[in-house]
């Protein structure tokens, strides 16, 4: 089964922090991505990254940046976190098309409060 | 940008048939997904289609694509209180953005 770890389910932070988000996955997939989800607005994408360390921006990547020095790895750092992204992050991970099923696979997500 | 849209609230009977709806603009759209959530949980695929399909059953769901349309559907047969989640309908197109795009959820609520 393949197996998306964040390393965190709950996390509360200060205004100016410096946050880091990490996940892990184990089926050695080229893909991988950050969600925020928010109630009523669904999952909105951040950044993704289709290999060690090249990233993409996603729909909404202010106030975020991305990691990946391992192909498993892949970290979401908020610079100086701020109260309008307290919200869910979900990671996720898939393979390359044509490498497996079209399947994106799903971390149980860490929720954030900024206070 | 490429748009999903879904109804935001259901509410069945324990046992009745749920069809949760869903419509999308992207007309490249190669996969389309079903996602079940449950509280304080992450995401959870149940099935997906292929574009050039029209119909996908697995056990007690049915999905339905009219492609003409940009409509698609879930059916749950005999469903149970376990199967109340928040349902996210998604959709995958072929422009090289490998991420998904997502609609807002659609909370099913069964009762007993």
């Amino acid at each position: 089964d393949v197996k998306v770890t964040q390393s965190s389910r709950y996390l509360v932070k200060r205004t100016g922090e410096k946050v880091f988000l990490e996940c892990v996955q184990d089926m050695d997939h080229e893909n991988m991505f950050w969600y925020r989800q928010d109630p009523g607005l669904g999952l909105r994408l951040i950044y993704f990254s289709y290999d060690v360390k090249m990233k993409e921006k996603g729909d909404i990547p202010e106030g975020y940046s991305v990691s990946r020095e391992k192909k498993e790895r892949f970290s979401l750092i908020l610079e100086s976190a701020s109260t309008n992204q307290t919200s869910m992050y979900l990671c996720a991970s898939s393979p390359l098309p044509g490498q497996g099923p079209p399947e994106q696979y799903f971390g149980p997500g860490t929720r954030l409060t900024v206070t | 940008g490429e748009d999903v849209e879904q109804s935001l609230f259901l509410s069945v009977r324990e046992g009745d048939s749920s069809v949760i709806n869903c419509t999308y603009t992207d007309s490249s759209s190669t996969y389309l997904y079903w996602y079940k959530q449950e509280p304080g949980a992450g995401l959870q695929l149940l099935t997906y289609i292929f574009s050039n399909m029209d119909m996908k059953q697995d056990q007690r769901l049915t999905v339905l694509l009219n492609k003409k349309d940009k409509h698609l559907s879930l059916r749950i047969a005999d469903t149970q209180t376990g199967d109340s989640a928040i349902y996210f309908c998604a959709e995958r197109g072929n422009t090289g953005r490998r991420a998904l795009t997502f609609g807002s959820g659609t909370r099913l609520q069964v009762q007993p």
